[in-house]
């Protein structure tokens, strides 16, 4: 987890509300994710960014959305909260593109949504 | 799509026996293939990547096999400890070459 950092670590939420999830890393690295993580679903991606103002979309997407003005965070966004979004949220950064190169993993966020 | 299959959800194995993982995927035939071990209430953490043209790669203890035939990989720990009981996770990357593919992880308890 050296590196990364998660905001909040915890979250409980009403139906409706809106939440940010925020990444943060000290390791200027080009690559961010943000993975939901379900039982019996394993982790899968809601979005990416290659990069300050770049993101694009991932398996999971609708629902939420993001944004990166700086290196260094990356947002991730619900603007309507729904059950359905009760997940542990994990952001996870690399150096490079994923496809060759290891992902490094913050702590997670536990969601849950009333 | 990309399909991953990890095929175990849970394995239980003795002290100083070899665990061995299975991964397989279909619809594609990615150029890397990467393992994580995650533990409760954590993040994954990266531990080795394969590419197709290697066949087997070695850390220590792990070893990982890449056979794109079969379309599968074998994820190996040898001489195991109960301090390896984790979730395994396999993972290779999307058709684009933007994004890792998850598998749902298997469970490794190793009972001392």
């Amino acid at each position: 987890d050296a590196g990364i950092t998660q905001s909040p670590r915890h979250k409980v939420t009403e139906t409706g509300t809106p939440v940010t999830l925020r990444c943060h890393q000290t390791e200027n690295h080009r690559y961010m994710y943000w993975y939901r993580q379900d039982p019996g679903h394993g982790l899968r991606l809601i979005h990416y960014s290659y990069g300050v103002k770049d993101t694009d979309k991932g398996e999971v997407s609708d629902g939420y959305s993001v944004s990166r003005s700086k290196t260094e965070d990356f947002l991730l966004t619900l603007e309507s909260a729904t059950s359905s979004q009760t997940s542990v949220y994990f952001c996870a950064i690399s150096e490079r593109e994923s496809s060759y190169n290891e992902q490094f993993f913050g702590p997670g966020t536990r969601l849950t949504v009333l | 799509s990309q399909k991953i299959e990890q095929n175990s959800e849970a394995l239980n194995i003795q002290e100083g026996k070899t665990a061995t993982l299975t991964c397989n995927y279909t619809n594609y035939s990615p150029a890397y293939l990467q393992w994580y071990r995650q533990d409760p209430g954590r993040g994954p953490v990266f531990l080795l990547l394969i590419r197709e043209n290697e066949k087997e790669k070695r850390k220590e203890r792990l070893k990982v096999t890449f056979d794109t035939t079969l379309k599968q990989s074998l994820f190996h720990i040898t001489a195991s400890q109960p301090a390896d009981s984790a979730t395994y996770l396999c993972a290779l990357t999307n058709q684009a070459g933007t994004a890792l593919i998850f598998g749902k992880g298997t469970t490794l308890s190793v009972s001392s």
